[in-house]
């Protein structure tokens, strides 16, 4: 039971280029996220799909372009990379309210990525 | 608009003392109040959380309280143990799921 994990670990771009961040949980969660961590900001939500075949915006959107491809994997992609886009990307998931739901996410390892 | 605040960016404990970590929310929507812990190049980590219609929670050295007049809520770690040092991030939770986080604050623990 792996939990939630991202691949790749470290990235370094050139402004313009695209990449995806892939993300896959083996929990049977129906909800999925994407965060970016900023020094001084905290998480803030990119965006998230609260089940299979739907995706929804976040807080900081822009720039970036979510696929759910089934009910284990929420993939991100940059479709053109800019400087203001480096940050640690963390994807998340969590399980359908209802008994011994206590409101939390589990989270993968991250994803440091630098654009230059 | 900053919904929830984390106002202390660092915090500095001798081993075996209470840390206390507090977080002020604006929103009276919220259900669920969480607090995570983070060590670096790791993802956050589930802590513990509390129901917006609770005061408190406890679970071993981790105690959570809820003021809901004040919108304040706050982690106690008795007794603090080096191990604690991380950073912590407070979050609250939308009916939707959705978890909007604090900034962050930094626990070091002496030994």
């Amino acid at each position: 039971n792996a939990g939630v994990t991202q691949t790749p670990k470290f990235q370094v771009l050139k402004t313009g280029q695209s990449m995806t961040l892939q993300c896959a949980q083996d929990m049977n969660h129906n909800s999925m996220y994407w965060y970016r961590q900023d020094p001084g900001m905290g998480l803030r939500l990119i965006y998230y799909s609260a089940s299979e075949g739907t995706t929804d915006k976040g807080e900081v959107p822009n720039g970036y372009n979510v696929s759910r491809l089934n009910k284990r994997e929420f993939s991100l992609r940059l479709e053109s990379a800019a400087p203001s886009q480096t940050s640690v990307y963390f994807c998340a998931s969590s399980g359908p309210p209802g008994q011994g739901f206590r409101g939390e996410q589990y989270f993968g390892p991250g994803t440091r990525l630098t654009v230059t | 608009d900053q919904q929830v605040k984390q106002n202390s960016p660092s915090l500095s404990v001798q081993e075996g003392r209470i840390s206390i970590l507090n977080c002020d929310y604006t929103n009276s929507m919220f259900d669920y109040f969480l607090w995570y812990k983070k060590y670096p190049a790791e993802g956050p980590t589930f802590l513990i959380s509390i129901s917006s219609i609770k005061d408190k929670n406890e679970d071993g050295r981790f105690t959570v309280f809820l003021n809901k007049s004040a919108k304040h809520l706050s982690l106690h770690i008795v007794p603090s143990q080096p191990g604690d040092s991380a950073v912590y991030f407070c979050a609250a939770s939308l009916n939707t799921g959705k978890l909007i986080f604090g900034q962050g604050t930094t626990l070091q623990v002496k030994p």
